[in-house]
């Protein structure tokens, strides 16, 4: 069965270093996801991602964040100079076209530790 | 704007309990409703979903009715087993809200054998 396929599974970096978290959707899905959860809280949306731009995105999705499908297959989440509080577990999602009531289909999770 | 509320966990249970884990959300229009799942090192996986009122999903032996009278969408099962161990999320959606999802923190199951 397709899947999401998320690396890496665990990530620990310095405060003000540059983060890539990648990100393979399901082939023939048209809609991406990025969502966090900081330990203990709640799952937060961050961006939605159609025909090569971003639909959406939530306060969270500061200047400090970017995302990128470089190619055919994988789509990214740069984080540009993290911090402390961006530790979180990071879920990449994504969706065909037409599933218009909201299920998607969900990676792993990137762990993100800032140190 | 639009909110889940889901009870605390952890939530521990014998097996072959009852289970109910509660959730209430807010949304303006009408949503719909979905329950997800995530085992132990796996992603995210939608269990269940219910998109008008009244509406019961159902999978696994899960089951949870959308209740437009008092905004909620509770999961129950009637026994449980030690394979239902995972974290469960309840989320809503909105065409106003670009069907994108709003999630619940999700709640901890543990079942002991």
């Amino acid at each position: 069965e397709p899947e999401v396929t998320q690396t890496p599974s665990h990530q620990v970096t310095q405060m003000g270093q540059e983060v890539i978290l990648r990100c393979v959707p399901i082939s023939n899905h048209l809609y991406f996801y990025w969502y966090r959860q900081i330990l203990g809280q709640k799952v937060e949306f961050l961006v939605s991602f159609y025909n090569n731009e971003i639909s959406e995105k939530s306060e969270i999705f500061d200047d400090q964040f970017s995302v990128e499908r470089p190619d055919g297959s994988n789509f990214t989440l740069k984080i540009r100079s993290t911090k402390l509080e961006d530790s979180a577990m990071y879920f990449c999602a994504s969706r065909p076209a037409g599933a218009g009531t909201g299920e998607l289909f969900f990676g792993e999770g990137s762990r993100l530790t800032v140190l | 704007g639009d909110s889940v509320t889901q009870m605390e966990g952890p939530v521990t249970l014998s097996e072959e309990a009852f289970l109910t884990i509660n959730c209430t959300y807010t949304a303006t229009g009408y949503p719909s409703l979905f329950w997800y799942v995530q085992y132990p090192g796996e992603g995210l996986q939608l269990l269940l979903k219910a998109t008008k009122a009244d509406d019961k999903g159902s999978n696994k032996g899960f089951e949870a009715t959308y209740r437009k009278e008092t905004t909620s969408f509770h999961l129950e099962k009637g026994s449980v087993q030690v394979s239902d161990s995972a974290v469960y999320f309840c989320a809503l959606s909105t065409s106003g809200g670009s069907y994108i999802p709003t999630f619940g923190r999700g709640t901890s199951l543990i079942v002991h054998p």
